[in-house]
């Protein structure tokens, strides 16, 4: 079974630009996330996708960041304008969930993009 | 506020001894606790979890104990071998494949 796709594994840009991510989940799984890894830091769920519909975005700083999950399955996540404190691990995972079930539900995760704002 | 911390950022161990790693909670809503593992330039893979209505879950040389009334859980590796050297991190949530609240995690190195 393929594991959560993620590209590109790394990306440097200045400050003030724009930059946007990419993640394959595991075919099947209803469940997306976003997390943002600062150095030092575990992972900050950034969002969450049930299918193609948010179920949390409360911690997205939604005046720059932005995400979408088309049909259900990739998911893009976008950063614009880029400030230095975005200089982290983007870590994408799924899980298998179904509507109003509770399962097995592990988050799989992507190897991530490594991001270096300048 | 962090509510999940994990307070010792390194910890070495020699190969075959004990390796106990800790976790503390301060949100007493969390009800399902997981142990993930990550080796350097991979994403996190999940290791063991273990329900609050448990006090303890062994997975072979892995086991977690949780312990409620303390909001306390750590991770016991036994034997402890090379390839475990990894950061850990503990994530809680308030119901499986619910939002996880990850600690900043603890580099574990284990030596030959």
């Amino acid at each position: 079974e393929a594991g959560v796709a993620q590209s590109p594994r790394y990306k440097i840009i200045e400050k003030r630009q724009s930059v946007a991510f990419w993640c394959n989940p595991i075919s099947g799984h209803a469940t997306l996330y976003w997390y943002q890894q600062i150095l030092g830091q575990g992972p900050k769920l950034l969002i969450q996708f049930q299918n193609n519909g948010v179920v949390d975005d409360s911690q997205l700083p939604k005046d720059r960041f932005s995400a979408e999950r088309l049909k259900g399955v990739d998911s893009t996540l976008k950063i614009q304008p880029a400030k230095l404190e975005d200089s982290a691990v983007y870590l994408c995972a799924s899980s298998f969930r179904t509507s109003g079930g509770i399962s097995t539900d592990t988050q799989y995760f992507g190897p991530g993009t490594r991001l270096t704002v300048l | 506020d962090q509510q999940v911390k994990q307070n010792s950022p390194s910890l070495s161990v020699q190969e075959g001894r004990i390796s106990i790693l800790n976790c503390d909670y301060t949100n007493s809503m969390f009800d399902y606790f997981l142990w993930y593992k990550k080796y350097p330039a991979e994403g996190p893979t999940f290791l063991i979890s273990i329900s609050s209505i448990k006090d303890k879950n062994e997975d072979g040389r892995f086991t977690v104990f949780l312990n409620k009334s303390a909001k306390h859980l750590s991770l016991h590796i036994v034997p402890s071998q090379p390839g475990d050297s990894a950061v850990y991190f503990c994530a809680a949530c308030y119901n499986q494949g619910g939002k996880l609240i990850f600690g900043q995690g603890t580099e574990l190195s284990v030596k030959p």
